[in-house]
């Protein structure tokens, strides 16, 4: 079955460390997405691309970077982990037309 | 810029009544989805019902229904006959469709935690 899986599921990192999450999706979706979940903001937009080579910032983009080489991962890097990016990370994904999006499990990141 | 809100951060509801969630958003937009997720402890996030703004009807799925007032830009979910699998965090969320009708970003809401009591 197709499906859209994040790696690692559970990290601690110290502040300043660079830290990669991944987001790998088989179901040949050109929409990604990155997203945060925090207490009492709900989710919020981090970065999404339409395709591969395409990226753009979301509402919460600072301290984070993606790249999309190919069609089915979009990796999120923290370039140097602060706390204030101690979160869950959802990774979702969509077709074009679709109009639904797929939802990762999550990675719960603790920035000590 | 499009925002969604929900104004209830918690709700409790006996088991086998009805609740209802409220939602109410802004846009200039015409052409949008508007759904309602939820996520149990497990973290899944789980499509519950997705409502198009062209169609009046409001989207039913089993147990859950909307009532989506659109001039009012209000989007509510109604649980009926609620169950104990049914606590869990729930957000509304909405989505500006691109040209075309192409899928875009999900705009979420802050989320409802609900608690169905035995």
């Amino acid at each position: 079955d197709a499906e859209i899986t994040q790696s690692p599921r559970h990290k601690i990192t110290e502040t300043g460390r660079q830290v990669t999450l991944a987001c790998h999706q088989t179901w040949n979706h050109n929409n990604m997405f990155w997203y945060r979940q925090d207490l009492g903001h709900g989710l919020r937009l981090i970065h999404y691309s339409y395709g591969v080579q395409d990226t753009n910032k979301g509402e919460v983009s600072d301290g984070y970077s993606v790249s999309r080489s190919n069609t089915e991962d979009l990796p999120l890097t923290l370039e140097s982990a602060a706390s204030s990016q101690t979160s869950v990370y959802f990774c979702a994904s969509s077709a074009t037309f679709s109009g639904e999006l797929f939802f990762g499990e999550g990675s719960r990141l603790t920035v000590l | 810029a499009q925002t969604v809100t929900q104004s209830q951060p918690e709700m409790s509801v006996q088991e086998a009544e009805t609740v209802t969630l409220s939602c109410t958003y802004d846009t200039s937009e015409n052409n949008y989805y508007l759904f309602w997720y939820k996520q149990p402890p497990s973290r899944q996030m789980i499509l519950v019902i997705r409502q198009e703004a062209y169609k009046q009807q409001n989207a039913t799925e089993n147990r859950f229904s909307v009532n989506f007032q659109k001039a009012a830009k209000s989007f509510s979910l109604k649980i009926s006959d609620s169950q104990l699998g049914d606590t869990a965090m729930y957000f509304c969320a909405f989505m500006f469709r691109l040209y075309g009708g192409a899928t875009n970003k999900l705009i979420f809401g802050t989320g409802t935690l609900l608690a169905v009591q035995p």
